[in-house]
């Protein structure tokens, strides 16, 4: 049974460029949430899709966005790139309205 | 009141030995509290979680014991080894809206062989 799957695993952007990260959640999961790590730090929610729709965002600006498609595997998207965007970013699936999240190994973005 | 906060941010304990590790919350709405394993270049893993219906939940090695009236919870590693060098974090949930996790700021743990 696969767990959470990100895609890729390591990438690196020049400043202002735009990225796409990938995620596909654990079978049987219909929710995804984002999280943003930052080096020596927690994870730091960024939003969850449930049903293709954004359900909540935490404190990160509109160039953070995301999309879930009808497989249940979400994409999340940052426009503009900044230095400080820097960090490992993780994807959890779930079923909605539960506890118990699965993370995934996450994707290490550096913004040079 | 939406922030948890964890100690210490580093632990050295010899092989065999017990590791604690401290977390506190202020949001009472919280009740979820799980614990999270991350090693190096890899997602956080869930090691045990509780609820504030009780006082302590042992799996194996692993155990939180939770003081609800203090709003505090620990993280217990029996038997330290150096397998179990990692960063851990506490977090803590509540069912209002998505269910999503406030962190702790993570305690890096090294066991010596």
């Amino acid at each position: 049974d696969a767990g959470v799957t990100q895609s890729p695993t390591h990438l690196i952007k020049t400043r202002g460029q735009q990225v796409t990260l990938r995620c596909s959640p654990k079978s049987g999961h219909d929710t995804v949430s984002w999280y943003q790590q930052a080096l020596g730090q927690g994870p730091q929610f960024i939003f969850q899709y449930y049903e293709e729709e954004e359900r909540q965002r935490g404190n990160f600006p509109d160039r953070f966005s995301g999309h879930q498609f009808p497989n249940y595997s979400s994409e999340l998207n940052v426009n503009a790139l900044l230095l400080g965007d820097s960090a490992l970013y993780l994807c959890a699936s779930s079923l909605v309205s539960a506890y118990g999240y699965t993370f995934g190994s996450g994707t290490r973005l550096t913004v040079v | 009141q939406q922030q948890v906060k964890q100690s210490p941010q580093s632990l050295i304990v010899q092989k065999g030995g017990i590791s604690i590790i401290n977390c506190a919350y202020e949001n009472t709405a919280f009740d979820y509290f799980p614990w999270y394993q991350q090693f190096p270049g890899k997602g956080p893993a869930l090691l045990i979680a509780i609820r504030p219906d009780v006082s302590e939940k042992k799996e194996g090695r692993f155990t939180i014991s939770f003081n609800k009236s203090a709003k505090q919870f620990s993280l217990h590693i029996m038997d330290s080894q150096p397998g179990d060098s990692a960063t851990y974090f506490c977090a803590a949930s509540s069912p209002s809206g998505t269910y999503k996790y406030i962190f702790g700021t993570g305690t890096r743990l090294k066991v010596l062989a």
